[in-house]
């Protein structure tokens, strides 16, 4: 019973390093996102996927970039860390059930969250 | 813009009844979600309303008024356990959630 799962969970990087956080689950969702989480404000979705193979930006995807290639996985990548991508990120995901609308309103699943720091 | 208002904190004592208040001017309203969040950990789904009334789950109930941009997340009977934030999150007119900055809950014994 893993659900979302999230690698690393902890990172500290330089100004203009790259990485890419690693999101799976083992839940069969359809659809699968990615937020940041800084204190004092609610979070923020940076993209997301309806879907393998398709992406989508949410409402603060400058500096990230994503992938969806198996089902189960979603990758984030920052190409060129700045301070200020400094945050929690989450992984979500949820069901679809015929598709539509009602999909939506499944409740989305997290994992624990990566803590990256960059300096 | 959008907006979801909740109080930044609350505190209350273990035993007692305790009120959230969510207040949200969206684009459009699909459902509010309720979610729990312990520190350093992920959130979890409490509750999720998209008609008007009350919703209730064992000690956790959710109410929702959409005339008046409104919900409110009543526990009762609170537990040390319940310290932690409580997110309020709007499904707007493209299905995405909007998230509250959350409400951090402090339970005194």
């Amino acid at each position: 019973n893993a659900g979302v799962t999230q690698t690393p969970k902890f990172r500290v990087l330089k100004t203009g390093q790259s990485m890419t956080l690693l999101c799976a689950q083992d839940m069969n969702h359809e659809y699968m996102y990615w937020y940041r989480q800084d204190p004092g404000m609610g979070l923020r979705l940076i993209h997301y996927s309806v879907g393998e193979g398709t992406t989508a930006k949410g409402e603060v995807p400058d500096g990230y970039n994503v992938s969806r290639l198996k089902k189960q996985n979603f990758l984030l990548g920052l190409e060129s860390a700045a301070p200020s991508q400094t945050s929690v990120y989450f992984c979500a995901s949820s069901y679809v059930s015929n598709g539509g609308e009602e999909g939506y309103t499944q409740p989305q699943h997290f994992g624990d969250g990566t803590r990256l720091s960059i300096l | 813009g959008q907006n979801i208002d909740q109080p930044t904190e609350m505190t209350a004592t273990e035993g007692a009844i305790v009120q959230i208040n969510c207040t949200y001017q969206t684009s459009g309203f699909n459902g509010l979600f309720w979610y729990q969040q312990h520190a350093g950990e992920a959130p979890t789904f409490l509750s999720y309303n998209v008609l008007d009334g009350l919703e209730e789950k064992g000690r956790f109930s959710s109410f929702l008024s959409r005339s008046k941009g409104y919900s409110y997340l009543l526990l009762k009977e609170l537990q040390m356990k319940d310290s932690a934030s409580y997110l309020c999150a709007v499904l707007d007119s493209n299905y995405q959630l909007i998230w509250g900055a959350g409400t951090k809950l402090i339970i005194k014994p």
